[in-house]
C-alpha cells in the first residue's frame, strides 16, 4: 500500500525556536497533501491544503505567518511552526492524496512540544 | 460547515463480540472515511465509502446516504483490534482531494 513518512516523529523545542516537519509520499505522487492538527482528547482538524508548487489554502482560524507550508514537489510538504509558543504543542499529522478519486493515506504523526 | 457525530465516546468489549461503531453527518458529502488510530498517533485509513457497503477481512463498513449515516462493524473482535476509531467526511467535490471533517472518535478496547 501507499506509505507517506514524517520527520521527525516527536520533537521538542524551546519557545520561540522554529519547527520543521517533512512530509513525504515515499512510493506514489500526491498531488495534494494535507495538514492536520490534534490535541490531546480531541477531533483531527485540518489546518491547510497544500497543492504541489501553489500557495497553501488556510482552514480559518489558522495562522499561515505562523505555520508556513511550502510543498516543493510531488512527493514533499512541509510544515515550519515559527517562533513556536507551548499553546503549539500537539499532535501534527499529514496526508497525501494520490489522486483520481483514490483515498488520502496518512502520516505516523509527529509530536511537538514546546517548553 | 460539517458537524460529524460518534457514537459510542468509548466502548469496552470482549474478545469475539460484534462491534458496531455509528457516525452520522449533517451535511452531504461526496465520501466517508473510517480510520483507526492507534496508541502513539499513527493513523491508518480503513476504509472509504460513498455508497453501500464495504468489507475488508473482519471490517464492515456500511453507508447510508440519504440517512447520512455510517456504521463500521468488526466481527469476531481480536485484543489487537483495540484503538480509537475515527470518521471523516469528505465535502463535495473531491472524494479524496478534500481536506476532511472528523468525528471525535470512539475509543475501542476490547478483552482477552
Amino acid at each position: 500500500g501507499a506509505v507517506v513518512s514524517q520527520h521527525p516523529s516527536r520533537v521538542i523545542c524551546k519557545s520561540g525556536t522554529s519547527v520543521k516537519i517533512e512530509c513525504r509520499s515515499l512510493d506514489f505522487q500526491a498531488t495534494t497533501m494535507f495538514w492536520y492538527r490534534q490535541f490531546p482528547k480531541k477531533s483531527l482538524m485540518l489546518m491547510a491544503t497544500s497543492n504541489e508548487g501553489s500557495k497553501a489554502t488556510y482552514e480559518q482560524g489558522v495562522e499561515k505567518d505562523k505555520f508556513l507550508i511550502n510543498h516543493a514537489s510531488l512527493t514533499l510538504s512541509t510544515l515550519t511552526v515559527t517562533s513556536a509558543h507551548p499553546e503549539d504543542s500537539s499532535f501534527y499529522i499529514c496526508s497525501a492524496y494520490p489522486g483520481q478519486r483514490e483515498t488520502q493515506y496518512f502520516g505516523p504523526g509527529t509530536r511537538l512540544l514546546v517548553l | 460547515k460539517n458537524e460529524v457525530e460518534q457514537s459510542p465516546q468509548n466502548l469496552t468489549a470482549q474478545e469475539g463480540e460484534f462491534i458496531t461503531i455509528n457516525c452520522s453527518y449533517s451535511v452531504g458529502i461526496s465520501a466517508l472515511h473510517w480510520l483507526q488510530q492507534h496508541p502513539g498517533g499513527g493513523i491508518v485509513s480503513l476504509f472509504m465509502l460513498s455508497s453501500g457497503k464495504k468489507k475488508h477481512g473482519r471490517l464492515i463498513a456500511t453507508i447510508n446516504i440519504q440517512e447520512k449515516h455510517s456504521s463500521l462493524h468488526i466481527t469476531a473482535s481480536h485484543p489487537r483490534d483495540s484503538a480509537v476509531y475515527i470518521c471523516a467526511a469528505a465535502p463535495y467535490s473531491g472524494g479524496g482531494a478534500d481536506g476532511l471533517t472528523f468525528g471525535k472518535g470512539t475509543h475501542l478496547i476490547i478483552q482477552p
